[in-house]
């Protein structure tokens, strides 16, 4: 059983255009966190949401926590060939004491210039 | 080092043999992550510690698969009696706290090793 669904699980869109990824699931977590990974490459941590309803904003980028922490959305504005990536939701289960970090099946962006 | 250091980066083993995976997490990281990643996925949890405990080993597939963490630092992913299906690419990753729940806690991976089994 996936506890951290993302969708879409690929994504192909032409430079200049935005898009959203979502991230969801029926377990509350006490964090979630997104990163972007590059082939051949470890998973890099864009932003952490703690809050629920929490909205995070990283230039282009825009993060959500949604208001029972069940999900989250991360939203590109005007995406670049920069920004081609495996984009993966992460979530801390249970209380913060417990440190186990859960990742979803990932979004595979390419960007077309 | 900097970062996480996984070795060795490749890894090609008979089937049948034992394998053992190093992971040397950043000086003075307290959490350790042991995760397998097929390409294009996201990375599947295996176990993790906090210092030398192991705190969750329930993402481990069976009992050949077994990790230690002795005194706190680097970690041995152990793989025995390999058979085709294990192979993938493991990664580890540290963390400075122990509650990656934490605000600013992020985890730090490694290139990770490619598991070949053959």
């Amino acid at each position: 059983t996936q506890l951290l669904e993302q969708s879409p699980q690929f994504l192909s869109i032409q430079e200049g255009e935005n898009l959203t990824v979502y991230c969801n699931s029926s377990s509350v977590f006490s964090s979630l966190q997104w990163y972007r990974q590059e082939p051949g490459e470890g998973p890099v941590l864009l932003v952490t949401v703690v809050t629920g309803g929490e909205v995070k904003k990283l230039k282009r980028l825009t993060f959500q926590f949604g208001d029972a922490r069940k999900d989250s959305s991360l939203h590109i504005t005007a995406a670049q060939p920069g920004d081609t990536g495996l984009y993966l939701c992460a979530g801390a289960q249970g209380s913060s004491n417990t440190g186990k970090l859960i990742f979803g099946q990932g979004t595979t962006l390419q960007v077309k210039p | 080092g900097a970062g996480v250091s996984q070795s060795p980066r490749y890894k090609v083993t008979k089937r049948g043999q034992d394998v053992a995976l190093r992971c040397d997490p950043i000086s003075g990281h307290v959490s350790l992550y042991w995760y397998r990643q097929a390409l294009g996925q996201g990375p599947e949890f295996l176990t993790y510690f906090n210092y030398e405990a192991q705190q969750d080993k329930s993402g481990l597939p069976n009992d050949r698969f077994s990790a230690e963490r002795p005194e706190g630092s680097i970690s041995t992913l152990t793989i025995q009696r390999t058979e085709q299906r294990d192979s993938a690419m493991y990664r580890c990753a540290s963390s400075p706290l122990d509650s990656i729940g934490s605000m600013n806690t992020e985890a730090f991976f490694g290139q990770g090793t490619r598991l070949t089994v053959v």
